[in-house]
């Protein structure tokens, strides 16, 4: 199983940046995917999570994200997307997709004037 | 969700006993996972469902459940065990971590 994140980078505050996480080997279509945030040195923090397709498809946010943040996923083509809108300072982490039991190596994102 | 509460830090001598406790009243109806993770890589899952243990994860790792308090334990502690550790639950209205522990093998 492979879960590759993309689409980290540095962004002004108040920017918008699209995390994609793309998966093989793996039956993406059936998972419940999450992505989880860590900031250097600190602990993991869950942002968001999305269903299957068969469970509803639907998303539940962490308090921090929510309204400025968006799951998606393309089963098709086995990506996870995270939209992220109105970027904060304290969103600046590295962030990983995860179905709980494989998980990416990570995509930073840094939030910086 | 709740939130979960960790020890930050366990230290024990290689050979003996880890023990890392989860606390939370989530855990009381809901499964609870542990990851292990050392400086600069990704998480591991080394117990799901408050007692299994992943294909390749070492019988020295262990996980039980008691009410709202879980736990997990590393027997016979190498080296290579010195890592931060984390439990995590969820339920209907999200996921939730506890802050991590630290564990240092002396």
């Amino acid at each position: 199983v492979q879960l590759v994140e993309s689409g980290g980078g540095l962004v002004k505050p108040g920017g918008s940046l699209r995390l994609s996480c793309a998966a093989s080997r793996f039956t993406f279509s059936d998972a419940w995917m999450s992505w989880v945030r860590q900031t250097p040195g600190k602990g993991l923090a869950w942002v968001a999570r999305i269903k299957s397709k068969v469970d509803g498809e639907t998303t539940d946010y962490a308090a921090p994200v929510q309204g400025r943040f968006i799951i998606s996923r393309d089963d098709s083509k086995k990506i996870l997307y995270l939209h992220m809108e109105s970027l904060r300072v304290d969103d600046s982490a590295m962030y990983f997709c995860t179905d709980f039991a494989f998980w990416g190596q990570g995509t930073l994102v840094t939030v910086s004037t | 969700s709740s939130e979960l509460t960790q020890p930050p830090s366990v230290s024990v001598s290689p050979g003996q006993t880890a023990r890392i406790t989860c606390s939370g009243d989530m855990l009381a109806k809901q499964y609870t996972y542990w990851y292990q993770q050392k400086t600069g890589q990704a998480p591991i899952l080394v117990i799901y469902r408050d007692t299994e243990r992943p294909s390749g994860i070492p019988e020295r790792f262990s996980g039980s459940s008691s009410g709202a308090t879980v736990t997990l334990t590393i027997s016979e502690v190498q080296a290579e065990d010195e890592a931060d550790y984390y439990c995590q639950s969820a339920d209907s209205s999200g996921v939730e971590f506890g802050g991590g522990t630290k564990l240092t093998v002396l």
